[in-house]
Order: structure tokens, then C-alpha cells, then sequence
């Protein structure tokens, strides 16, 4: 069965230090995106990707990198962690076309920033 | 950009009972409300969704509305069972923006036996 998924799905790392979470999905999927979920906020857009070499700035893209050389995978990366990025990471793809269709979210990683 | 309230943060029900949630958005050219279901420690699901082409639309015992000209729509839950305790997200989205969702900031819906 297809699928997505995320790791590590728990990291504890030091203020400074730079970091890198994987997606990889099987769904063939041309958009995958990155989301950061905290109390209060919800579900934000970090960076998102139509297809290969195709990258997007989401609502909350400082600090954090992505790119894009294949089809299946989407590493998201903290170039300088900061406790701010203490958070739960969610990466997401969907089918491509004109309007907008479901998209199937990976378990997450859960970040810890010290 | 899209804005997206949604109410109640928190919500508990007796078993049995309906559960209501609702969501307002400010983008009037958004015509795409999904609402996600996440269980503890999963990621979040699609559980129903609607296009500004219809008002209503209902799966079992969930439903969705939608008013476009009130820039609100809803998720009813009847019936509910303790399986139905989760965080729901409400969403939405326009064509403009391609493949783009905003989130509201969910409701934790706790179902009491």
C-alpha cells in the first residue's frame, strides 16, 4: 500500500545545531508540503513543493530549508535550530490538478530544541 | 492571505449527542473546506470535504455545510460514539492558490461515555 512517511519521529538537539527531518511517500504525489503544529496555531505551511526542483515558501519559512531532487522524498531542514522550532512537524502530499484535493499527512516528528 | 477562526477550542458530549464545530474564513474567493480528523499521535485525515459549488453534503453521521454569502461553514457530528474524541481541523483553500490549505486552530472533541 502506499504510504508516507516521516524520521526520526522523535529528535532532541541543541540551540545551533542543524538539523534535517525526512518524508519520503510512495503515492507518487507530485505536491508535498511541511507543516509545523502548535497549541493555539494549528497547522502552518512552512515550505511546499509542486514537483521536482520546485520549492515554495510557506507562512513560516525562516529558518528552515527544503529541497526537492526526486519525486519521493522532501527533507525539510533547520539550518540553526532555535527553541522557537520546538514543535511537532508534519509532512503532507496530494494528487496534482486545477483545484484543490486531499492531502495525506505522514505520522510526524516530534522536536525538541534545547 | 486566507484566515481561518474555528470554535469551539474545546468541546465535550455526552455519548450519543451531536457535536457542532464551526469555522469562518475571510478569503471570499475560496470555494475548498476540508475538515481533517487527527487521532493522538497520527497525522491529520481527511474525513469530508466540500466544494463552494454545494451547500451541504453528508457522510453517515457527518455533515458539512456551507455559507458562502456568511463566509462560515460547519462540521456536525450525530450520534457520537468515544471513537469520534479526537482534534478536528477545519480548512480552506481557492484554485488561485493551487493546492494550498489554510488550517484553523482545531477543536479538541472529547466524547464521553
Amino acid at each position: 500500500d502506499a504510504e508516507i512517511t516521516q524520521s526520526p519521529r522523535h529528535k532532541i538537539t541543541e540551540t545551533g545545531r542543524q538539523v534535517t527531518l525526512a518524508c519520503h511517500q510512495t503515492w507518487n504525489h507530485n505536491n508535498m508540503f511541511w507543516y509545523r503544529q502548535d497549541l493555539g496555531h494549528g497547522l502552518r505551511l512552512i515550505h511546499y513543493s509542486y514537483g521536482v526542483q520546485d520549492t515554495n515558501k510557506g507562512e513560516v519559512s525562516d529558518g528552515y530549508s527544503v529541497s526537492r531532487s526526486n519525486t519521493e522524498d522532501l527533507p525539510l531542514t533547520l539550518e540553526s535550530a532555535a527553541s522557537s522550532q520546538t514543535s511537532v512537524y508534519f509532512c503532507a502530499s496530494s494528487d496534482p490538478g486545477p483545484h484543490p484535493n486531499e492531502q495525506f499527512f505522514g505520522p510526524g516528528t516530534r522536536l525538541t530544541v534545547l | 492571505g486566507e484566515n481561518v477562526e474555528q470554535h469551539p477550542s474545546t468541546l465535550s458530549v455526552q455519548e450519543g449527542d451531536s457535536a457542532v464545530i464551526k469555522c469562518t474564513y475571510s478569503d471570499s474567493a475560496s470555494n475548498y473546506f476540508p475538515w481533517y480528523k487527527q487521532e493522538l499521535g497520527k497525522g491529520p485525515q481527511l474525513i469530508i470535504d466540500i466544494r463552494s459549488n454545494v451547500g451541504e453534503k453528508k457522510d453517515q453521521r457527518i455533515a458539512v455545510t456551507l455559507n458562502k454569502t456568511a463566509k462560515h461553514f460547519s462540521l456536525h457530528i450525530t450520534e457520537t460514539q468515544p471513537e469520534d474524541s479526537a482534534v478536528y481541523f477545519c480548512a480552506a483553500s481557492n484554485s488561485g492558490g493551487y493546492q494550498k490549505v489554510t488550517f484553523g486552530t482545531g477543536t479538541k472533541l472529547q466524547v464521553i461515555p
